[in-house]
């Protein structure tokens, strides 16, 4: 048990539906930060979160909404997705985003594995 | 920009058998390097790590050297157990005069499946 807890931990959707994925920590973290995990691809980061202002982009597509209300919970909203964004998402926490402290790393949590039909 | 390549998987071994899980990459700087692993079911976990050339970062009998002159940071363990059935994912992390500074670059993961 990381800390970090994503859920649901399944989900299905159709191209058309809207849902949410959550992710909280009570570690006291202050970054926040969502992955796509996809075979035989290597670790995607999607958005950073520090102190929950967004502090990184990387390209995702606008059918993915990030949503951070406080420092504990992190939310990423679906929309009209495609079948290629099926995949594991990671939700990680730490201390800070730059975080060089001899006791830094990054906790996940188990994840979502996502499918859409 | 900087990226981390592992060797291909899956990679099947039999108990007790000697484990390398190969790991490259390319940096602007200077990077801390990371091994982490993730059991079914489970987020991935921090294994070890090295901040600077030459370090050994080890932890529950596995080890990797920062070698910075093959840029490379190859996992080993000297006898593998069937708990140690995960994925492996090398990362590397930008530090200072980087132009990736903190950012965190995985590789693709290894499939590691040991038989008893």
């Amino acid at each position: 048990e990381t800390g970090v807890t994503q859920t649901p931990r399944h989900l299905v959707m159709g191209m058309t539906n809207k849902k949410s994925l959550k992710c909280e920590q009570h570690l006291g973290h202050n970054a926040m930060y969502w992955y796509k995990q996809s075979a035989k691809k290597p670790l995607e980061l999607m958005f950073v979160y520090n102190f929950k202002e967004q502090t990184e982009n990387n390209s995702v597509p606008s059918r993915f909404s990030p949503e951070c209300p406080n420092s504990s919970h992190l939310f990423l909203h679906l929309h009209t997705l495609q079948p290629e964004d099926s995949a594991l998402y990671l939700c990680a926490s730490s201390q800070e985003w730059v975080d060089f402290s001899t006791n830094e790393k990054l906790f996940f949590g188990s994840g979502t594995q996502l499918s859409v039909l | 920009g900087n990226s981390v390549t592992q060797m291909e998987g899956p990679v099947t071994l039999s108990e007790e058998a000697f484990l390398t899980i190969n790991c490259t990459y390319t940096a602007t700087g200077y990077p801390s390097l990371f091994w982490y692993v993730q059991y079914p079911g489970e987020g991935l976990q921090l294994l070890l790590k090295a901040t600077k050339a030459d370090d050994k970062g080890s932890n529950k009998g596995f080890e990797a050297t920062y070698r910075k002159e093959t840029t490379s940071f190859h996992l080993e363990k000297g006898s593998v157990q069937v708990s140690d059935s995960a994925v492996y994912f090398c990362a590397l992390r930008g530090n200072a005069g980087g132009t990736s500074y903190g950012k965190l670059t995985f590789g693709q993961g290894t499939i590691l499946t040991v038989h008893p």
